[in-house]
């Protein structure tokens, strides 16, 4: 049972547009959420994070959204631009050294 | 500079062979973490560990063996019971403090 949907394997996006990445999660006790982006044959890196205790949190053309009574985030990138184009990945986790559940991922392309 | 080092990049394995991937940090991190990715898929774990001498099986453990006897090693072997090893790697790291995970650059494994 998948306890992070990524529900739209893939994304395309205008240039200076918005892109809104969204994410939905099954498990109650998750209370850190975390966006990673993803180039082929490379390790994620992070981008941005939230905790359950927050709603919002916004770091330059990265907000990150978390509603928790229907159990999903969304990450909008605004402006979009081409060097956003990657494979993200939202993932979940509990307090403490826990692994992070990952969903499988939203391909992300931005068009010029 | 501090980070993860995965190596080697590529490695291919010839049946009923065992490999080792090798994962090392210099973050001081105590938490290591295996990951497996295949193509359309998000990171399923393998195996982790959050301190010294100890780890825990992750979703897919089996046809996996690791070891923790340093904290700042955690290599992975992919044993001849793993039917289907053709996959990305990725060995990530973590303090509790903030929960970000830092990941290295992977691993592609191939079967000859």
């Amino acid at each position: 049972d998948q306890q992070v949907k990524q529900n739209s394997p893939s994304l395309s996006v205008q240039e200076g547009r918005i892109s809104i990445l969204n994410c939905d999660y099954t498990n109650s006790m998750f209370d850190y959420f975390l966006w990673y982006k993803k180039y082929p044959a490379e390790g994620p890196t992070f981008l941005i994070s939230i905790s359950s205790i927050k709603d919002k949190n916004e770091d330059g053309r990265f907000t990150v959204f978390l509603n928790k009574s229907a159990k999903h985030l969304s990450l909008h990138i605004v402006p979009s631009q081409p060097g956003d184009s990657a494979v993200y990945f939202c993932a979940a986790t509990r307090s403490g050294n826990t692994p992070l559940v990952f969903g499988k991922g939203t391909r992300l392309s931005v068009i010029a | 500079d501090g980070g993860i080092t995965q190596s080697p990049k590529y490695l291919f394995r010839k049946e009923g062979q065992n490999v080792t991937l090798s994962c090392e940090q210099n973050l001081n991190h105590d938490a290591m973490y295996w990951y497996r990715q295949d193509p359309g898929q998000g990171l399923r774990l393998i195996y982790y560990s959050q301190i010294v001498n100890d780890f825990q099986k992750g979703d897919i453990a089996e046809g996996y063996s690791v070891s923790r006897e340093k904290k700042e090693s955690f290599p992975l072997t992919v044993t001849s019971a793993q039917k289907n090893p053709t996959a990305f790697y990725l060995c990530a790291s973590s303090i509790e403090e903030g929960q970000k995970r830092f990941f290295g650059s992977g691993t592609q494994l191939s079967v000859l």
